[in-house]
C-alpha cells in the first residue's frame, strides 16, 4: 500500500472555528491533491500542489486554504468552518506527468460542522 | 479548462453480463491521462485502469477495458463478466496540464444483480 495518511479520520467541530486537516506521504510524490466528496457531486477538487510551496485552486476553493512547506505534508485549512463544509475529505498523491502511474488516496476524513 | 462528464448516475447489470460505463472529457492539453477508479461502500478508492492520450491501443486490465475514442473525447469503461463484487461507485478521472491537475467525474453507481 502507498504511504499516505490523513489525520484526523473523524472530526466534529463548531461553526466558525478553524480546522486543519493533514495529509502525510512517504512516497516522495510531487503532486498532492485535496478533494471533498458529497452525494451527487463525486470528488471535487479543492486545492492541489505541484511542488513544495507551489499550489493552485480547484473548483471549490472558497473557504479553504492550503500549505505545503515540505514534500511529505499537505495541509488543508478551513478558515472558519460552515455547515456547508460538512463532507468527506480525501487527499491524493501522484507522480503524474504521463508516467502511467495511478494516484493514491488516503482513507478519507469525515468532517462534521455543527 | 478540463472537464469530465459521467452521464449515468446509476446502472444495473445482471451477473456475468458485460456493462459499459460512459465517460466524456474535455481538455485543450495534447498530453493527458485518463483513469477509472472504483469506490465500494467501504469508501476506499481503488485504481482500475489507465489510458494515456498518446496510447495507440485501448488499455486492458483483466476484466476491465477502456474504450478510448480520442476524436470523440470519450473513455468508456467496459467490465466483462460482471460479478456481485463489482457493485460500487465508479469514477472517471483525467490528469493533465503543466501542473498535472487531476479532476473527477460525478460517478456512476453500478449495481450487479444475481
Amino acid at each position: 500500500d502507498a504511504g499516505i495518511t490523513q489525520s484526523p479520520r473523524h472530526k466534529v467541530t463548531e461553526t466558525g472555528t478553524p480546522v486543519t486537516l493533514r495529509c502525510h506521504q512517504t512516497e516522495n510524490h510531487r503532486y498532492m491533491y485535496w478533494y471533498r466528496q458529497d452525494p451527487g457531486h463525486g470528488l471535487r477538487l479543492i486545492h492541489y500542489s505541484y511542488g513544495v510551496k507551489d499550489t493552485d485552486k480547484g473548483e471549490v476553493s472558497d473557504g479553504y486554504s492550503v500549505s505545503r512547506s515540505k514534500t511529505e505534508d499537505f495541509l488543508l485549512t478551513l478558515e472558519s468552518a460552515t455547515s456547508s463544509q460538512t463532507s468527506v475529505y480525501f487527499c491524493a498523491i501522484s507522480d503524474g506527468g504521463n508516467m502511467n502511474t495511478e494516484a493514491f488516496f488516503g482513507q478519507g476524513t469525515r468532517l462534521t460542522v455543527v | 479548462a478540463q472537464k469530465i462528464t459521467q452521464t449515468q448516475p446509476g446502472m444495473f447489470v445482471q451477473e456475468k453480463e458485460a456493462v459499459t460505463l460512459d465517460c466524456t472529457y474535455d481538455t485543450s492539453d495534447p498530453s493527458y491521462g485518463l483513469f477509472w477508479y472504483k469506490q465500494p461502500s467501504s469508501g476506499e478508492m481503488i485504481f482500475l485502469i489507465y489510458q494515456g492520450s498518446y496510447d495507440q491501443q485501448n488499455a486492458t486490465e483483466g476484466r476491465y477495458s477502456l474504450n478510448f475514442q480520442k476524436a470523440r473525447k470519450s473513455a468508456n469503461l467496459v467490465i466483462s463478466a460482471s460479478q456481485l463484487g463489482d457493485s460500487a461507485m465508479y469514477f472517471c478521472a483525467m490528469e493533465g496540464g503543466a501542473t498535472n491537475k487531476l479532476i473527477f467525474g460525478t460517478g456512476t453507481l453500478l449495481a450487479v444483480q444475481p
